[in-house]
Parts: structure tokens; sequence; C-alpha cells
């Protein structure tokens, strides 16, 4: 079956450290791999995607590296801030019209991570 | 703000009963997703429409239906609700069907507590 498991479950840092979140799936065929930030109480908003063939990806403060290989893939958040506070949700995509009912997006439940003062 | 609206933001019912939430996509796109996102659990599709036909279904449960109108918003009917239904409900869009390799904008969701 197509999973993705992120960890940790959730992360408490202070401001101005740095974290790393983890997402390892078994999803096939793959097609790509997004990470998203969801705010409490929204709807979850795209950071970054990689194919196949990128193992790295910035936006900002935010750094995504992908090994195809071993299926693994982390979100590096530098120099956190309050409002970096959110739940990270990575997303893989099988090839399209492979997802049976599951759909073409497969989702991890999420990092709950908490920036405190 | 991503574009996607959706209504009501809060709604609490009783079970048995049939509620229907509302989804209007960005402009411009003309496909719609329905997710499902029950307490501590990831993101569950429930079903697409493209251009007012159905384009690919999830497990969606039968007490659950939805359309996507001439004007492509689109509407989730749930019936027959229980306990377990309560949940966000999360609508999404993109400008074609292909879900694997466009990106999705979601909107803000509705709360759905049966109780």
């Amino acid at each position: 079956k197509n999973q993705v498991e992120q960890s940790p479950q959730s992360l408490i840092i202070l401001e101005g450290k740095n974290c790393t979140l983890q997402c390892n799936y078994t999803v096939s065929p793959f097609s790509n791999l997004r990470w998203y930030k969801q705010d409490t109480g929204r709807g979850p908003v795209s950071l970054t995607i990689m194919t196949f063939s990128e193992n790295t990806k910035s936006n900002g403060r935010y750094t995504a590296t992908l090994d195809a290989d071993t299926k693994q893939s982390s979100l590096h958040i530098t120099a956190s801030q309050l409002s970096d506070s959110a739940s990270y949700i990575c997303v893989v995509s099988l090839r399209e019209n492979y997802g049976g009912s599951q759909g073409n997006l497969i989702f991890g439940k999420g990092t709950k991570l908490s920036v405190k003062p | 703000d991503s574009g996607v609206t959706q209504t009501p933001k809060h709604l609490i019912t009783a079970t048995g009963q049939r509620v229907t939430l509302r989804c209007s996509p960005r402009s411009g796109d003309l496909s719609v997703y329905w997710y499902q996102q029950s307490l501590d659990q990831g993101l569950q599709f429930l079903i697409q429409y493209y251009n007012g036909e159905e384009r690919a279904k999830g497990n969606i449960l039968e007490r659950f239906s939805a359309q996507q109108f001439p004007d492509l918003h689109s509407e989730l009917n749930l019936s027959s609700l229980e306990l377990g239904d309560s949940a966000l409900y999360f609508c999404a869009s993109s400008v074609t069907p292909e879900s694997s390799y466009n990106e999705q904008f979601f909107g803000p969701g509705t709360r759905l507590t049966v109780l």
C-alpha cells in the first residue's frame, strides 16, 4: 500500500534555532514530492515540489532534500520564527492515474512544529 | 489567501442530518478536489471534478455525494451523518485535471461537528 510516514509527530524548538523534519515514503510509481505548511485552522500551502531528478529545493528559510534511492525527504528550517509554528505535511504524488481510490496524492499525517520565544 | 473560498467555516449538526458544503475555486481553475481531514489523520482524498464532470473518486462513502456546477463552484453533500463524520473538509482547485503534476490550492476548510 502507498504510504507516507513523517517524524517526529511533534516538535518544540526555541525561536532562532534550526530544525529538520523527516519524511519516508513507499509510493510507486513516484512522480514528485511536495512539502506543505498548514497553519492551524487553515488550508495547506505549498512550500516546495521536487521531482525524481531534483535532490534539493529551497524556498527562503525552508530547504527540502530528496533521496529517491532511499525514498526519504527532509525539510530543514533555518533560523526559526514564531510564524513557523504550524503543521508541515509531506505529500508524495503518484504518476497520473495510478492512485486508484487513494487518489494521486498520498499525504503524510504531518509534523506539528511549535516555535517558542 | 489561496483564492479558494469555502462556506460555511463551521458547521454543527446532529446525527442523521444532512449538510451541504460549498466551494468556489480560484479564478481560472477548472478542477476541484474534496478532502477529509479527521483528527490526527492525514488528508484523505474524496472526489475530483473537472469542468463539471467527475474525474476521479476516492474512498468516498455512499452517504456522501458531490457535484460541480456550470459556474465551476462545487458542493459536497453529506447525509445520514454519523459522529465519525466530524472532521475538517477541504476543497482544493487546480488549473488542469492532472493532480499528480499541478499544484493544488487549498481553501480554508469547513469544520464539521456532528453531535
